[in-house]
């Protein structure tokens, strides 16, 4: 079965760091663009991070310079580490795969979501 | 930053009846649109890719249109399980993927 299953959210203070992980099994990991998509509660997706297959990341403005995505290809696995992190950075974080082949490039494979609280 | 908007922001419909709900882009996204459905507490689903194409096991009532800078998702005829948030999402600019804000579709 195609899984994607993140791990390491949590509570956190303003100003700290968190690592997310995301564990993926059932397809060739090391062959897939992989992103990070957030949403606050009650709110809408927000796209926060990418790693191309080479391992090229892309990020938008609003967590450039805090937040640094890597891959591991031997174990299958995807990360996220947050630095700096604020109230605004409180929401479920996503895993997604993105297929070009089948998809024209959506996002194909989500994972359940893990949730980060940025509080005092 | 391409901006898409979504409208209506609820549709309030009966089951069996037909749902259109819009996706517009600040700028064209050629056919590069996606949609999806996100129930509760669950992740989200891909259901339509460039514009039109159903995704693998996605029914035939969900049916894409558009391009450029104007989308449309129709739900042909209403089951209970369609009852959800629809986001509409472009990959036009690779390094600054945008979702829309979501169209609630909940029972009249």
């Amino acid at each position: 079965e195609v899984q994607l299953v993140e791990s390491g959210g949590g509570l956190v203070q303003p100003g700290g760091s968190l690592r997310l992980s995301c564990a993926a099994s059932g397809f060739t990991f090391s062959s897939y663009d992989m992103h990070w998509v957030r949403q606050a509660t009650g709110k809408g997706l927000e796209w926060v991070s990418a790693i191309g297959t080479a391992g090229d990341p892309y990020y938008p403005g609003s967590v450039k310079g805090r937040f640094t995505i890597s891959r591991e290809n031997a174990k299958n696995s995807l990360y996220l580490q947050m630095n700096s992190l604020r109230a605004g950075d409180t929401a479920v974080y996503y895993c997604a795969r993105v297929n070009y082949g089948d998809y024209g490039g959506a996002f194909d494979i989500w994972g359940q979501g893990t949730m980060v609280t940025v509080s005092s | 930053e391409i901006v898409l908007t979504q409208s209506p922001a609820t549709l309030s419909l009966s089951p069996g009846e037909r749902a259109t709900l819009s996706c517009r882009a600040s700028q064209s996204v050629s056919s590069y649109l996606a949609w999806y459905q996100q129930k509760p507490g669950q992740a989200p689903r891909l259901l339509i890719y460039d514009a039109s194409n159903r995704a693998t096991g996605i029914p035939a009532r969900f049916s894409g249109s558009g391009s450029g800078t104007d989308f449309t998702l129709t739900i042909s005829s209403l089951e209970p399980e369609d009852f959800a948030v629809y986001y509409c999402q472009q990959r036009s600019n690779w390094l600054a993927l945008t979702f829309g804000g979501g169209t609630k579709v909940e029972i009249k």
